[in-house]
């Protein structure tokens, strides 16, 4: 089955400065990397997702990379609010069969003001 | 994105009493919807999948018969914990997805469970 490694598990920046979450995939067939933000006592809310046809995509200051040869993908995160504060995870989902996504661990963001 | 509304936010129970959990798509057809567990600063934990009108499918090491799933109608499906325990006190969460398989899921709000 799949397996997602993502680091780190903890990251602390100060406010403006740019975050970056690190995540690495096993399954050549996984082919769609949605990417999560929860914050404290909340469900999961999708914030950004790219697939294995693109090699980068940006939404504001949110931006993705996913590299397939290396089974990699990234978020970044440019000029932090406070407000980004929350634990982010990162998914890798097979494109076909079940469509089941696999969650990496997450990683709790810190943004100080 | 797509609504789904998760009921109740948070509960707390007895140990021995059944307690349920109601998910909810608002705005779509969910013919697939997952259940999952949450531990404290962990990553999700994948409980069952069911389907519209068919049985749901458990992961490994999930009991079917302590955790029922019923999905009913395609706007509705509801996890039962039964004859609760404090170790079933975790954070509860549901995803929905319409449609084609590839289509993307959408997390409820999550309920937090304590069993007392």
């Amino acid at each position: 089955g799949e397996n997602v490694e993502q680091h780190p598990s903890t990251l602390s920046v100060q406010e403006g400065d740019s975050a970056v979450i690190k995540c690495t995939y096993s399954d050549s067939a996984s082919n769609y990397f949605p990417w999560y933000k929860q914050e404290l006592g909340k469900g999961p809310q999708l914030i950004i997702d790219i697939r294995s046809n693109v090699g980068e995509k940006k939404d504001q200051r949110i931006a993705v990379t996913l590299n397939k040869t290396a089974k990699h993908f990234s978020l970044h995160i440019t000029e932090t609010q406070p407000e980004d504060s929350a634990v982010y995870f990162c998914a890798a989902r097979e494109g076909g069969g079940s469509y089941i996504p696999t969650f990496g661990r997450g990683t709790s963001l810190i943004v100080h003001p | 994105g797509a609504v789904v509304s998760q009921h109740p936010s948070r509960v707390i129970c007895k140990s021995g009493t059944s307690v349920k959990i109601e998910c909810r798509s608002l705005d779509f057809q969910a013919t697939t919807m997952f259940w999952y567990r949450q531990f404290p600063k962990q990553s999700l934990m994948l409980m069952a999948t069911s389907n519209e009108g068919s049985k749901a499918t458990y992961e490994q090491g999930v009991e079917k018969d302590k955790f029922l799933i019923n999905h009913a109608s395609l706007t509705l499906s509801t996890l039962t914990v039964t004859s609760a325990h404090p170790e079933d006190s975790s954070f509860y969460i549901c995803s929905a997805r319409g449609g084609r398989k590839d289509t993307e899921a959408f997390f409820g709000q999550g309920t937090r469970l304590t069993v007392v």
